[in-house]
């Protein structure tokens, strides 16, 4: 049963281009939500969605950063014109409804975005 | 506004010695989590506290949760090296669960 799927695994973007990161719940998840972390720090909560809905996006900067979680495919997470200060690992992790009490969430292996 | 702090943040310990951090927060939550980070790696699940006064153990590992005082604990007994790595707790508020708050993290290192 494979895990939460992240890609690319490593990114590497100029300033002002934009970075797209995808992500792949665990079979039968139907809920992701995207973490954040800075180099040395604990991950930040970004955004959680449902398919076709953002039921949480209280830890989004409100420029520049969207996600989304359509019926079919991936969830994405898009940062248009990227900085430097978007450099960070950025993870991914699902739950199904029933198990996200007293379950652990499981990440991804993340995305690390490098902005030169 | 929750806060999760922990400490120490950097620890380096011999092989063979006991050694505990701590992990407070700010608000009543009775769902906290440890976790494992290698570097370059993903978190894996250490532990999952679900109320006062729970105490789980996985080998060398032992965490113990005090609601009441907002205080978890990460007690390791005899390390070895390859318990060298960054341990995260996290506190869940939300009531759909799954909305963590992270503490900065303790670089374990134990040597030889």
């Amino acid at each position: 049963n494979a895990g939460v799927m992240q890609n690319p695994r490593h990114l590497v973007r100029r300033r002002g281009q934009e970075a797209r990161l995808r992500c792949s719940p665990m079979k039968g998840h139907s809920h992701v939500y995207w973490y954040r972390q800075l180099p040395e720090e604990g991950l930040k909560f970004m955004v959680y969605l449902q398919k076709e809905n953002i039921i949480d996006e209280s830890g989004m900067p409100k420029e520049r950063f969207s996600a989304e979680f359509p019926k079919e495919g991936p969830s994405i997470l898009r940062i248009q014109q990227v900085v430097r200060g978007d450099s960070a690992a950025y993870f991914c992790a699902s739950s199904s409804r029933l198990s996200s009490y007293n379950s652990p969430l499981h990440f991804g292996n993340g995305t690390r975005l490098t902005v030169t | 506004e929750l806060k999760v702090e922990q400490n120490p943040l950097f620890l380096s310990m011999q092989e063979g010695k006991n050694y505990t951090i701590y992990c407070n927060y700010s608000t009543t939550s009775d769902r906290l989590y440890w976790y494992r980070q290698d570097p370059g790696k993903s978190l894996e699940s250490l532990f999952v506290l679900l109320s006062n006064g729970a105490v789980k153990q996985e080998g060398r590992l032992m965490a113990s949760l005090d609601t009441k005082a907002r205080l978890s604990t990460l007690h390791i007994t005899a390390a070895v090296h390859d318990l060298s790595a960054t341990y995260f707790c996290a506190v869940d508020m939300e009531e759909y669960g799954n909305k963590l708050v992270f503490g900065a993290g303790t670089i374990l290192r134990v040597k030889s």
